[in-house]
């Protein structure tokens, strides 16, 4: 069965500096994998995908992750971090040589720190 | 509808009552699925449709929990004699052609 681990439940940033957070995955097959955030008190919002290809995909907000097959992790990356980039965050995986759902980690909030 | 639909938005019920929660996904959009969000936890899975029918239904609970989709539309969560350990928000997610979801704003759920 699939599973997606997020190794850090927080990650506190300066202002301006760059941020990651990290994923890792499990799948039997091929992963489409995706980061979604979530503000407070919102639902799920749709950030990026890795499909195939580039192994660096951009996404909404100046995001970006990159996909490592070897290490089995797609890291979230943004280059110089927002006050507003504060929030939940959350990595996910299809496998899509298997079924069809859609497997979350447990989060990781990101606090900026102005 | 522009985006998922999730009714109600907020509900408050008593121990041991019956509650149903709504969906509404996306027009034309074939899978569904149904996550569970509790206070400072992660999203957890509980069922995903295809359609109508539900191929995946390992992550349901208990068996007071049920999901149905009529039509390859609407699709309702029921849980039966509701615990307080099923306070958490609700959220439903719809798929088309593309490969990510997109989610509703969910149904808090207090039982009391």
């Amino acid at each position: 069965a699939q599973s997606v681990a997020q190794p850090e439940d927080q990650v506190n940033v300066a202002e301006g500096n760059p941020l990651t957070v990290k994923c890792t995955y499990s799948v039997s097959g091929n992963p489409y994998l995706f980061w979604y955030v979530q503000y407070p008190n919102r639902g799920l919002q749709f950030l990026l995908k890795y499909i195939t290809g580039d192994n660096l995909v951009k996404g909404s907000y100046g995001f970006e992750a990159e996909f490592n097959k070897s290490q089995t992790s797609f890291h979230l990356k943004k280059p110089s971090a927002l006050v507003s980039d504060s929030a939940l965050y959350f990595c996910a995986v299809r496998d899509m040589s298997r079924d069809d759902k859609i497997i979350f980690g447990k989060g990781t909030r990101l606090h900026i720190l102005p | 509808g522009a985006g998922v639909s999730q009714s109600p938005s907020n509900k408050v019920t008593e121990k041991g009552k019956d509650v149903e929660l709504r969906c509404d996904p996306i027009s034309g959009h074939t899978a569904l699925y149904w996550y569970r969000q509790s206070l400072g936890q992660g999203l957890e899975f509980l069922i995903y449709f295809q359609g109508n029918s539900a191929p995946d239904k390992s992550g349901l609970p208990s068996d007071r929990f049920s999901a149905e989709r009529t039509g390859g539309s609407v699709s309702t969560l029921t849980i039966q004699r509701t615990q307080q350990e099923d306070s958490a928000v609700y959220l439903c997610a719809s798929r088309g052609a593309q490969a990510e979801a997109f989610f509703g704003q969910g149904t808090r759920l207090t039982v009391v």
